[in-house]
Formats: C-alpha cells, sequence, structure tokens
C-alpha cells in the first residue's frame, strides 16, 4: 500500500518563477493538506482540500494557490516566487469518516528559490 | 487561536537514559494533541496522538507523552534513548471541529550519545 508520494523531491528555481508540485495521498484517503516548512522551524499550514474545493487556508499569500482532481490527487502552485519561499513543502493526506487530525504525510518537495 | 511551545530547541541524552521533550499548548477549545517524528530528509511520521480518550497515551518505539490539562502540557518520555531515536520531534494541536488543520511547534532535535 502506498502512502503519500510527492513529486518532484528537490527542485531549483529563480526569482519570479513559477513552480507546481504534485501529491498523491494514501490509497483510501480523500482529503490533502499542504505545509510549508521552513529551515528550522515547523510546519506551517498553507491551505486543505476536499471534493476539489478549498477547505481551509492559513495565512499564505493568494501567490500560493492549489487544485485537488477528482482521483484525490493535489496540487501546489506558487506564483513570483521569492527567496523566502525556499522550504520543503509537505503533503498529508486523511481518511473519510470521523476527523481525528491525524495526517499522513509525504517525504515532501525540497524547493530552492535563487 | 491556538498554539504550541516546545521548551528546548535541542536535547541531548546519552543512550539509555530517560528522553523528556516538553510541550504546552494553548487552546480555546478541548484540543486533539499530537507528537510527530521527522529524520533527516523525511516527511513527517506520526509518534502517537490524545484524542480526549486516556490522558496517558502510548505510541510507537516506546514513546509515551500524559495530557494534563491543568498544566496546559503534553510531554513526550520514554524510559530508555536507543540510538535511533535521534531525530526532530514535533508537537501539535488541532481542534475538535474536524478542520485538520495542525499548528506546529518549532521542534526539538534529539540528540543521542552512546
Amino acid at each position: 500500500d502506498a502512502g503519500v508520494t510527492q513529486s518532484p523531491t528537490h527542485l531549483i528555481k529563480t526569482r519570479g518563477q513559477q513552480v507546481t508540485l504534485r501529491c498523491s495521498p494514501k490509497s483510501g484517503h480523500d482529503t490533502v493538506s499542504w505545509y510549508q516548512q521552513a529551515l528550522g522551524q515547523g510546519p506551517q499550514f498553507i491551505f486543505q482540500y476536499y471534493e476539489e474545493e478549498e477547505r481551509q487556508r492559513g495565512n499564505f499569500p493568494d501567490r500560493f494557490s492549489g487544485h485537488q482532481f477528482p482521483n484525490y490527487s493535489s496540487e501546489l502552485n506558487v506564483n513570483a516566487l521569492l527567496l523566502g519561499d525556499s522550504a520543503l513543502y509537505l503533503c498529508a493526506s486523511s481518511p473519510p469518516g470521523r476527523r481525528t487530525g491525524e495526517l499522513f504525510f509525504g517525504e515532501g518537495s525540497r524547493l530552492t528559490v535563487l | 487561536a491556538q498554539s504550541v511551545t516546545q521548551l528546548g530547541s535541542h536535547v541531548s541524552v546519552s543512550e539509555g537514559a530517560l528522553v523528556l521533550l516538553r510541550c504546552n499548548y494553548s487552546s480555546s477549545v478541548p484540543p486533539y494533541l499530537f507528537w510527530y517524528v521527522q529524520y533527516p530528509n523525511q516527511g513527517l511520521q506520526l509518534l502517537l496522538k490524545y484524542t480526549s480518550a486516556a490522558t496517558l497515551v502510548k505510541g510507537i518505539n516506546g514513546f509515551e507523552a500524559e495530557f494534563k490539562k491543568s498544566e496546559t502540557s503534553f510531554h513526550l518520555t520514554k524510559p530508555s534513548a536507543h540510538m535511533s531515536d535521534a531525530a526532530e520531534y514535533f508537537c501539535a494541536v488541532s481542534d475538535l471541529q474536524g478542520a485538520q488543520k495542525l499548528v506546529f511547534g518549532q521542534g526539538t532535535r534529539l540528540t543521542i550519545n552512546p
């Protein structure tokens, strides 16, 4: 049973460019959340997708956008990249049913902005 | 608003010694509390969770944590440290609303000395 998978694992961009990160949730899971983890910090919530709609959003600018597809996979898009966007981007999924906040994380996509 | 404070960004113990990682939370509603572990270059793995059942929670790899409402604490312990426990540990809180947004602490890096 595959867990949460993310791609790419590493990527380098320059300021002003755009990036798309991809996530496939664990089998049977229907909700996907994205977190940003800056170096030496705890993960910070970006947004959550359920039934192909953004359900909750953290304190991130509109440059950060996302999408969820009918197969529950998800994308995170970041436009007009800034140096401060350099971080590990983590995708997490959770199963349907009673929500307890338990999340299953992927290994992340490490973005470096030069 | 919810928040988590992890006391001590870096904890070092000898192999076989007691591990104690401290976490205090702030929440306006009864919380769900979690401890996650992150090994180098990996995503987060759930160690244990408190979801309003027993206040003493046992997790994987011999870890346990006790929910103390009066102290707003959820400290993580392990009686005897093993070299393989070296990692970054994160305490997190979510609310009962089922929104599944986790608020993480800054993390504590655990080093095990031989």
